[in-house]
């Protein structure tokens, strides 16, 4: 079965450097969350989109934004980098209606030296 | 406190016994209960989700929920080292504006020795 998809699966960057991450939800999925997991961590809820809409925000910080595109992709960009951006980045997908379920990609492991 | 607590482990069984991941939370609101497992540097994999009081059993999983003790487990029978991982419980709120996020707890160091 077709999963989530996530690109690049690693990204180096320097400090103040910008950074874009995307994700390709499962086929027919809506609903796509991003979720941050610093080392040793639990995963943090960043931000979410219903139909190319904001339909949640958490702890996203104002140098992140993000947007779910017509085919349901979504990318998060990220400006201004910190050291402390270096973390796992995981994109969920789920099908309206069925919210309950949110399935995890394979994440992007973002390191910023 | 976090809206979500486990031990963080690590709990460490035989193989062939019950493994027993335990979680509280402190959100009345939340309606949904999920259990995720993690290998190191991989995603979440979810395993089981409940949302009714009492019992849901697939294979060798069974999550318990108890909603007047706000409190979810999850039972590994048979533990087989490949369940070796940190088991992560999340919950859902039920209304609100934030219907849709999860929240995790810190997750639970389990290790299955042979």
């Amino acid at each position: 079965a077709a999963g989530v998809i996530q690109s690049p699966r690693h990204l180096i960057k320097e400090k103040r450097e910008t950074a874009t991450l995307k994700c390709y939800p499962i086929p027919r999925h809506d609903t796509v969350y991003w979720y941050q997991q610093g080392p040793g961590q639990d995963p943090q809820f960043l931000i979410s989109f219903y139909e190319k809409m904001q339909s949640d925000k958490g702890s996203i910080p104002d140098r992140f934004s993000a947007q779910q595109f017509s085919d349901y992709h979504s990318e998060l960009n990220m400006s201004s980098l910190e050291l402390g951006d270096s973390a796992l980045y995981f994109c969920a997908s789920s099908l309206s209606g069925r919210t309950l379920e949110q399935f995890f990609g394979p994440g992007t492991r973002l390191t910023v030296l | 406190q976090k809206e979500v607590e486990q031990n963080s482990g690590p709990l460490s069984v035989p193989e062939g016994a019950i493994a027993s991941l335990n979680c509280t939370y402190s959100d009345r609101g939340s309606q949904s209960f999920f259990w995720y497992r993690q290998y190191s540097g991989k995603s979440p994999e979810l395993i089981m989700f409940i949302y009714s009081n009492g019992d849901k059993e697939d294979g060798r999983f069974t999550a318990q929920l108890n909603k007047a003790s706000q409190y979810v487990s999850l039972l590994i029978r048979d533990s087989q080292p490949s369940d070796s991982a940190t088991y992560l419980c999340a919950s859902l709120p039920g209304s609100g504006g934030s219907n849709y996020k999860l929240t995790f707890g810190k997750g639970t160091l389990l290790t299955v020795n042979p």
